[in-house]
């Protein structure tokens, strides 16, 4: 079946915009997780839904950055009043969140390119 | 919170050899322990997990070790192709919630 998907792949936008990301996960899939990567080191976690609902938001930076899940399936990434430091790869996972069945599987990415 | 180290941050073994990465991480209540590929541009994909109540698990030429009391675990790969040369990421979490990942490992086989 399809994987997780991502789009953009790529955006560039200039320092001060506003920008969305958005993720589609695995069909049937309740959990979804937010990353984001910067060139040379591993994914760092962002935030993580279950249902429609921010079970964990710790890894959001700063109140420029919120996410959303309204039907608990798509959910979208945003960031206001972008720096040129959220520079990063914006990776998504999903997972079926099943007892044991616990495995992320990651989308693609959005490379977000702030200038 | 979490915190996951991961050694060596580059390793090169001629083809056909063996590669050894490994993790620590701190946060007892962890216990799930994915390792996933990743290429370059590509996603991170898993190659193997373990979890807490597993001391070792296998699958063809990766296996993975896990030592609770000490807080490590460890990937091998035996008989490298060139096409294991990638990043390799360790993590670790549980119950569903959100994964710490190491910093990565550049393997890089040698033909």
């Amino acid at each position: 079946g399809a994987g997780v998907s991502q789009t953009p792949s790529n955006k560039v936008t200039e320092k001060g915009k506003y920008v969305e990301l958005r993720c589609d996960p695995i069909s049937g899939h309740t959990a979804l997780y937010w990353y984001r990567q910067s060139l040379g080191q591993g994914p760092e976690f962002l935030i993580y839904f279950q249902g429609t609902g921010a079970a964990d938001d710790s890894g959001l930076p700063n109140d420029r950055f919120f996410a959303v899940r309204p039907e608990g399936s798509v959910s979208t990434l945003k960031i206001q009043r972008t720096e040129r430091g959220d520079s990063a790869v914006y990776l998504c996972a999903s997972s079926p969140n099943k007892g044991t069945q616990e495995t992320q599987y990651f989308g693609p990415g959005t490379r977000l390119l702030v200038l | 919170g979490e915190n996951v180290e991961q050694h060596p941050s580059t390793l090169s073994v001629q083809e056909g050899d063996s590669a050894v990465i490994k993790c620590t991480y701190s946060d007892s209540a962890s216990n799930y322990f994915p390792w996933y590929k990743q290429e370059l541009g590509k996603r991170p994909q898993l190659i193997i997990d373990i979890r807490s109540n597993v001391g070792e698990k296998k699958d063809q030429r990766i296996a993975v070790t896990l030592n609770k009391t000490a807080k490590h675990f460890s990937l091998h790969i035996t008989e490298t192709q060139p096409e294991d040369s990638a990043v390799y990421f360790c993590a670790a979490g549980g119950g569903n919630e959100k994964l710490t990942f190491g910093t990565g490992t550049r393997l890089t086989i040698i033909p």
